[in-house]
């Protein structure tokens, strides 16, 4: 099994709602990442995970909420959004951080708050 | 000035046509990614190389560490290989945090 994979594919929500999108790898990767793309810019990295610790936290406002309950599976919470945040959220693994290490993406979800 | 210059910003090819994206980068570097990624979809990763050349298929990737380029070279281009795609680069010591290009939307027309 060599994809991430990444549910829900499409996502929309009020700004009052609570959500969560889920991210899975089961290529045993010890490093997972959660990017923020706006349309027609490259990604932005928000938060990166290793070994299932919180390593990164780009200054990401509080109503992303990430966890990493295990090291196939990334979630992030979403809480309190505003419309700016509609964005492809896309989420990668590679075997650690740091090294020669390629990262993986998966298909994202695309996120739009009304 | 970007650590990390894509050239050109749009490109439109005929089917068949060889195609050249250039990325330059101003960073000492541990690696380089060439990425692909269609109109919504998510990215997938064409190559990671840190010297030399790589090849899969019609697709080809070269580095030049000493002058901070790299090149991605499509061959026979096709219809599904429209796409933007992006040049990203680690740097030495950023651990796995990629820099990434503004991306080259391709465009092959039939």
């Amino acid at each position: 099994d060599t994809e991430v994979t990444q549910t829900p594919k499409h996502l929309v929500m009020g700004m009052t709602n609570k959500k969560s999108l889920k991210c899975e790898q089961h290529m045993g990767h010890r490093a997972m990442y959660w990017y923020k793309q706006k349309a027609k810019k490259p990604p932005e990295l928000m938060f990166v995970y290793s070994y299932e610790k919180l390593s990164i936290n780009e200054s990401v406002p509080s109503r992303f909420s990430p966890e990493c309950p295990n090291s196939s599976l990334l979630n992030l919470h979403l809480h309190a959004l505003q419309p700016e945040d509609s964005a492809l959220y896309l989420c990668a693994s590679s075997q650690a951080w740091g090294g020669y290490n390629e990262q993986f993406f998966g298909p994202g979800t695309r996120l739009t708050v009304l | 000035k970007n650590e990390v210059e894509q050239s050109p910003q749009n490109l439109t090819a005929q089917e068949g046509e060889f195609i050249t994206i250039n990325c330059s980068y101003s960073v000492g570097i541990s690696a380089l990614h060439w990425l692909q990624q269609h109109p919504g979809g998510g990215i997938v990763s064409l190559f990671m190389l840190s010297s030399g050349k790589k090849k899969h298929g019609r697709l080809i990737a070269t580095i030049n560490i000493q002058e901070k380029h790299s090149s991605l070279h499509i061959t026979a281009s096709h219809p599904r290989d429209s796409a933007v795609y992006i040049c990203a680069v680690k740097g030495e010591t950023s651990g796995s945090r990629l820099t990434f290009g503004e991306g080259t939307q391709l465009t092959v027309n039939p």
